[in-house]
């Protein structure tokens, strides 16, 4: 499968606790995008990386997230001291840097935070 | 005002029909405009893409883009059951902006009725 992969597919987790998710690009796309979603809404964006440089973050990503891409390849999301609010869908996807804006969206990963 | 609009539904057609899904958009600037599709609990999938005004046809599918009413659509020809999934509204800003990071809608819940 040549696709994005998100791992894990899904994660429950107490309240306060940590999680990290990872999420493996298309092999030659050099951009990179994390989005969350909550029941009933469109994705929202969280942050992006060109390459190994974090180039926005959104307003929604308070202190608590952190995202990394280390050699501009694979991706991770951690949230620390998780919150019943984290609860929803992390969405990773992927594009190459050309005239097409066209990104390609991963599995997800579930979060439920207890 | 909400960046992107869309009404949530349901929009329930029977099979056979012509099924309409409209969205409308905020940014005059935005450039590129795309469809999702998302079945419940997965992630979402690209359908189509357009970036001049006018229509595009894609097999079933024909996406309509309409910039100076700032407003575009999906038709979906002879639908089917197995098109019955909720529909994604995507925007992307200026081109050549930092990120081409996605703006979604809520999404509009299509039931096709065998």
């Amino acid at each position: 499968d040549t696709g994005v992969s998100q791992d894990p597919r899904h994660k429950i987790t107490k309240r306060g606790q940590n999680v990290t998710f990872r999420c493996d690009p298309i092999s030659e796309h050099n951009r990179l995008y994390w989005y969350r979603q909550t029941l009933g809404q469109g994705p929202e964006f969280l942050t992006y990386f060109q390459n190994e440089a974090q180039l926005e973050k959104s307003r929604l990503l308070s202190d608590r997230f952190s995202a990394e891409r280390p050699k501009g390849s694979f991706s991770t999301l951690e949230i620390q001291r998780t919150e019943q609010g984290d609860s929803a869908m992390y969405l990773c996807a992927s594009n190459l840097d050309t005239r097409t804006d066209t990104q390609y969206f991963g599995p997800g990963t579930r979060l439920t935070v207890l | 005002q909400k960046e992107v609009e869309q009404n949530s539904g349901p929009l329930s057609v029977p099979e056979g029909a012509i099924a309409s899904l409209n969205c409308t958009y905020s940014d005059r600037g935005s450039q590129s405009f795309f469809w999702y599709r998302q079945y419940s609990g997965k992630s979402p999938e690209l359908i189509m893409f357009i970036y001049s005004n006018g229509d595009k046809e894609d097999g079933r599918f024909t996406a309509q883009l309409n910039k100076a009413s700032q407003y575009v659509s999906l038709l979906i020809r002879d639908s089917q059951p197995s098109d019955s999934a909720t529909y994604l509204c995507a925007v992307t800003g200026p081109y050549g902006g930092a990120t081409n990071k996605l703006i979604f809608g809520t999404g509009t819940l299509l039931a096709v009725q065998p």
